[in-house]
């Protein structure tokens, strides 16, 4: 069975760069195509996409209003991927997921496998 | 503020049918975009619901059904049970936005 585990900081200062890093078990990105996203949810809020990166290719795509300071990777050899998220501020505080959707044949077939759920709060 | 629109709650008594609307728009839904749905359990990470506007992954109940017309898509759940008391997202694609699209999530409460 497929499990994706988020690891990182759980407390980040202000101006600094969030480091997270989603972990796969139970399965290879060699396997098939698959876009990797994170994603985040406030405290009592609704989620927030931030990225995905194609497993294929390495192509990222990011929320406009995060592009500026987010960059995705992926680290195959690992089988992780990783986001960085910089100059962030208290609203960056959040619980963090990572999240995996398959691609067949170019079609997306929606986040089927998601991290537990990471908590990171910003604050000096 | 979400590109998705979704109703902020919606009750039912058990037994009952309740339906959850997503209203998107033509660089979205209305574009032909897929719409999937999740399920948030209270203190749990979402689950995919729904994937492909109307397909059901392996172990969701069959009570959970979904559609998808013009720029709107609707989750629908036939016999609400206690259990399915949680938070209900639709997620698409935006074209002009290129990348993934929430809705605000609605909360669905059994009476």
């Amino acid at each position: 069975q497929v499990q994706l585990q988020e690891s990182g900081p759980g407390l980040v200062k202000p101006s600094q760069t969030l480091s997270l890093t989603c972990t796969v078990s139970g399965d290879s990105f060699s396997s098939d195509n698959y876009y990797c996203s994170w994603l985040r949810q406030p405290a009592g809020k609704g989620l927030e996409w931030i990225g995905r990166l194609y497993t294929t290719d390495g192509n990222t795509d990011y929320n406009p209003s995060l592009r500026s300071r987010a960059t995705m990777s992926l680290d195959t050899s690992k089988n992780e991927f990783s986001l960085r998220l910089s100059s962030v501020t208290a609203a960056d505080t959040a619980v963090y997921y990572c999240a995996r959707a398959r691609v067949v044949r170019g079609v997306d077939y929606g986040m089927g496998v998601w991290g537990h759920g990471t908590t990171v709060t910003v604050s000096s | 503020q979400s590109v998705l629109t979704q109703p902020p709650s919606v009750s039912g008594a058990p037994g009952q049918r309740v339906t959850v609307s997503c209203t998107g728009s033509s660089s979205n839904i209305g574009a032909g975009y897929d719409v999937h749905w999740y399920q948030q359990l209270p203190r749990t990470a979402p689950k995919l619901l729904i994937y492909r506007n109307t397909n059901r992954p392996s172990g969701v109940p069959g009570r959970f059904s979904a559609s998808k017309s013009g720029t709107s898509a609707s989750l629908a759940i036939t016999g609400l049970q206690a259990e399915d008391e949680a938070d209900y997202y639709c997620q698409s694609y935006d074209s002009s936005l290129r990348g993934y699209i929430f809705g605000s999530g609605a909360k669905v409460t059994v009476l």
